[in-house]
């Protein structure tokens, strides 16, 4: 089975500046692809940024982007230029395997941004 | 356009009682997804619908748990004898059938007292 593992409950980053929240997953399949999303103290999951397995490059969003290492299995996500709507949790998620569509998510990290 | 939407945005039941989550999923998507947030957890996967069938439902905790799309669009999440533990936030996505991106509803949070 799919798993994500996401070993910083909680993290504290100054704004403007940059920030590594990480996570690292164990699969099988052979191709797989790994999500970030963002969920604000209102509750909505928001979509961040998704890396494919075979991707050659790593994936970037703005602000966002994928440190995708896939010898170590790892896919860190890094925020730039940190703001204050940034603060919320981020969850790492990838699919449950093989032909399935719907996510395994990990425990999730709480980021809060400081003025 | 419109986003996910579930109704109510706010369940509170007693132990024992029946309840029906609705979730509208956003129009022209034909896969559609449940999840179960407990706090302080990330999205627990419940059952994935492809059009009008379940493609994967290994993730309903047990036979309590049911949900139907009888059209292929809105869906029910059922959830028969309600317990204390089946207290949660049932989230909703949908996404395009070839798409990778899930889009979330705002949840249903259910509380069994």
């Amino acid at each position: 089975a799919q798993k994500i593992t996401q070993t910083q409950p909680g993290m504290f980053v100054q704004e403007k500046e940059a920030v590594t929240l990480d996570c690292t997953y164990d699969t099988s399949d052979p191709s797989y692809g790994l999500f970030w999303y963002k969920q604000p103290s209102s509750g909505e999951m928001i979509f961040l940024i998704y890396q494919g397995s075979y991707d050659q490059q790593n994936a970037t969003e703005g602000r966002y982007s994928l440190n995708f290492q896939k010898a170590r299995k790892s896919a860190n996500l890094v925020i730039s230029a940190s703001q204050l709507g940034d603060s919320a949790m981020y969850f790492c998620a990838t699919p449950r395997g093989a032909g399935r569509r719907a996510l395994t998510f990990g425990s999730g990290t709480r980021l809060q941004v400081q003025p | 356009g419109a986003g996910v939407s579930q109704t109510p945005s706010n369940k509170v039941t007693e132990k024992g009682k029946y309840v029906e989550l609705r979730c509208d999923p956003i129009s022209g998507h034909t896969a559609l997804y449940w999840y179960r947030q407990s706090l302080g957890q990330g999205p627990e996967f419940l059952i994935y619908f492809q059009g009008t069938g379940a493609a994967d439902d290994s993730g309903l905790p047990n036979d309590r748990f049911f949900a139907v799309r009888p059209e292929g669009s809105v869906s029910t999440l059922k959830i028969q004898r309600t317990e204390r533990g089946d207290s949660a936030v049932y989230l909703c996505a949908s996404s395009l059938s070839s798409g990778n991106e899930q889009f979330f509803g705002p949840g249903t949070r259910l509380t069994v007292l």
